[in-house]
């Protein structure tokens, strides 16, 4: 089984559609989260981190389920600019990043 | 610019040949990271430095990998013997302190990476 999983997608959803992505980890002892953005050949950027409470930023929702090892990132009201691949990582201990292998997102007009 | 820099963005080589890549982290982050991607997939660690240390190599740094970070700053990523297997884009990230629990990071900031294409 691998670290962190995450549905690949595609996901094709029309402008102003409400997305939902989920990621499960391997490792209970597993410290931080993340949902990092990956446009095609271009770098990953953070999206935003993800806590305990569940954190909102605008548009994006994160949550995350420690019990059931399980992080989700909702996106409302999708914008074409939202196209992008989105990674779900796991930081172990402070040291390396454990990533996902992404799910791509292609808003359509 | 104060982000990641990372040189050179492209490099064709011919199999067997060595490389070496550089990566200019964020001056003030003292943790720099070395990933792996390919297409269609996450970025896989390689290794990390914290300052001049390196403190934890992945199995997928074979022996022909090496990387160091003699001065605690930029590091260089060198791959001998290059092999097909090898071609991906190699991803440099940086990460300072957090003000969290002790032994905490922040998240890493991503360089534009090297794209390696072995023939």
């Amino acid at each position: 089984r691998k670290e962190v999983e995450q549905d690949p997608g595609p996901f094709n959803v029309p402008e102003g559609a409400t997305v939902a992505f989920n990621c499960t980890y391997s490792n209970s002892a597993s410290q931080s989260f993340f949902w990092y953005r990956q446009d095609c050949r271009k770098e990953p950027k953070l999206l935003m981190s993800v806590y305990s409470s569940g954190n909102e930023d605008g548009r994006f929702t994160a949550q995350l389920n420690r019990a059931s090892q399980y992080i989700s990132l909702l996106i409302r009201d999708s914008k074409l600019s939202d196209s992008a691949t989105y990674l779900c990582v796991v930081d172990n201990y402070g040291q390396n990043f454990v990533f996902g292998p992404g799910t791509r997102l292609s808003v359509l007009p | 610019d104060t982000g990641v820099s990372q040189n050179p963005r492209h490099k064709i080589t011919k199999r067997g040949q060595n490389v070496t890549f550089r990566c200019d982290p964020i001056s003030e982050h003292n943790r720099l990271y070395w990933y792996r991607q390919t297409l269609g997939q996450g970025p896989e660690f390689l290794t990390y430095f914290q300052n001049e240390a390196q403190l934890e190599k992945s199995r997928l740094l074979s022996d022909r990998f090496s990387a160091e970070r003699p001065k605690g700053s930029f590091s260089t990523l060198e791959i001998q013997r290059t092999e097909q297997g090898d071609s991906a884009m190699y991803l440099c990230a940086s990460s300072s302190p957090g003000q969290g629990a002790p032994g905490s990071y922040n998240e890493q900031f991503f360089g534009p990476g090297t794209r390696l294409t072995v023939l």
